[in-house]
């Protein structure tokens, strides 16, 4: 989607190496999510931002970490990958809404794909 | 976990409406429910939300039942390219003023020529 892109599209790594993620959206959001999707499992979120350097864990948070130091730009690392990592793992920006604490909509990216070997 | 309840699978007749249902029996007084669709490999894609009146976009509308119990997502006129699997979500918790919506299974929708 526009004002948010995934980089890379598709990656093929070996278990116990770095990888990391790249998130990086032109929108000027706060909110920032990474969301893993697997087959019967629906999207989980794994960690989320809601401002430079600062962060906070989601449901399946072991085995990553991110950071945040611009706001354009939001990285999730794995610092050793497991083939339990293999996934497809989506960004996420959150547009604010118009009064109250009213969610106007995520918009996602177009995810990238994860396969560690 | 998923707050919501929702059939796996359903078919729909294009040109026809298709009407997509979601339980959400615990659903609390200030909790929003919002549909998203994915098609097939792409991010999902924001669709609706609503607080307990009926809304409408251009995409769909949302009815909400009176006891804010269950939903129906409405398509009113299917198009092939409506093919997706459609989440329905109650909002969770807000911490330091980001929100987390968890997604469940979802229902796949297809859409028959």
């Amino acid at each position: 989607d526009a004002g948010i892109t995934q980089s890379p599209r598709h990656k093929v790594t070996e278990t116990g190496t770095p990888v990391t993620l790249r998130c990086h959206q032109t929108e000027n959001h706060r909110y920032m999510y990474w969301y893993r999707q697997d087959p019967g499992h629906g999207l989980r979120l794994i960690h989320y931002s809601y401002g430079v350097k600062d962060t906070d864990k989601g449901e399946v948070s072991d085995g990553y970490s991110v950071s945040r130091s611009k706001t354009e730009d939001f990285l999730l690392t794995l610092e050793s990958a497991t083939s339990s990592q293999t996934s497809v793992y989506f960004c996420a920006i959150r547009s604010p809404g118009q009064g109250g604490m009213a969610n106007y909509g995520y918009t996602f990216g177009s995810g990238t794909r994860l396969t560690v070997v | 976990d998923a707050k919501t309840t929702q059939p796996p699978s359903m078919d729909c007749a294009e040109g026809r409406a298709a009407n997509l249902p979601c339980n959400h029996s615990t659903i609390s007084g200030n909790e929003y429910v919002y549909w998203y669709r994915q098609i097939h490999s792409q991010g999902p894609q924001y669709i609706i939300h609503g607080l307990k009146n009926n809304e409408t976009n251009e995409m769909a509308s949302l009815i909400i039942t009176e006891d804010r119990k269950s939903s129906t997502l409405i398509l009113p006129h299917a198009t092939l390219r409506d093919t997706a699997v459609y989440y329905c979500i109650v909002s969770s918790e807000w911490i330091q003023g980001a929100q987390k919506l968890v997604f469940g299974q979802g229902t796949r929708l297809t859409i028959n020529p």
